[in-house]
């Protein structure tokens, strides 16, 4: 079964453009989350959707958003971006029913904002 | 609040060694599940092993087992026989019942592995 898979890999931006980052999970899963990730404070959970509704929001200003699709795949969107906003973006997906569902993460987006 | 403590930021094993990385939460929900992750340089996050809150054993995958305390609060990561592939960051995560808090995970600041061979 294939993975997550996450493009683009790796974007470099300036300060005040936008960038869409996309996930595709895992067949069959229905969430997707994602986590940024920096040396300074660490994983931190951004969103997740559940067959295209957001089900969970962390405390991301709203220039973080997303959106999932009727096939499950995601995007999240960052808009007006900040030097701050360079990190590593994970995606994660899982079936996301059941507390022991295993979220199972992509290879990460990694984003530096000049 | 949910809460995830590792208070180790780096530790070093001699390969085939066993080492235990520490993990201790705080949750006001009565079901919950802790996970361990690992994260090579490449970035990737790899799922380890699962312990749920209400399972009276503790989890084992292979070479990883979770001794998990509830009464102390702690899921602590065991590795044993350590191999020098095993250098990386571990982080220790917590959900909450999908119910209420969805697929939310919320992660500890991460031990760093080193093996020595």
């Amino acid at each position: 079964k294939a993975g997550v898979t996450q493009t683009p890999r790796y974007l470099i931006k300036t300060r005040g453009q936008q960038v869409t980052l996309s996930c595709s999970p895992i067949s069959g899963h229905r969430s997707v989350s994602w986590y940024q990730q920096t040396p300074g404070q660490g994983l931190q959970f951004l969103f997740e959707y559940f067959s295209e509704t957001q089900r969970n929001k962390g405390n991301f200003p709203g220039r973080f958003s997303g959106r999932q699709f009727s096939n499950s795949r995601s995007e999240m969107n960052v808009s007006t971006l900040e030097l701050g906003d360079s990190a590593l973006y994970l995606c994660a997906s899982s079936l996301g029913r059941e507390l022991a569902d295993t979220q199972y993460f992509g290879p990460g987006t990694r984003l530096t904002v000049l | 609040a949910q809460k995830i403590t590792q208070t180790q930021p780096g530790m070093f094993v001699q390969e085939k060694e066993a080492v235990t990385l520490d993990c201790t939460y705080d949750t006001s929900d009565q079901s919950y599940g802790l996970f361990w992750y690992k994260q090579p340089s490449s970035g990737e996050m790899i799922f380890l092993i699962y312990q749920g809150s209400y399972d009276e054993q503790n989890a084992t995958e292979g070479r990883y087992s979770l001794n998990f305390q509830k009464a102390r609060k702690s899921a602590n990561l065991v590795i044993s026989a350590s191999q020098l592939g095993d250098s990386a960051m571990y982080f220790c995560a917590m959900r909450g019942s999908v119910f209420s808090r969805g697929g939310k995970l919320i992660f500890g600041q991460g031990t760093e592995l080193s093996v020595k061979p």
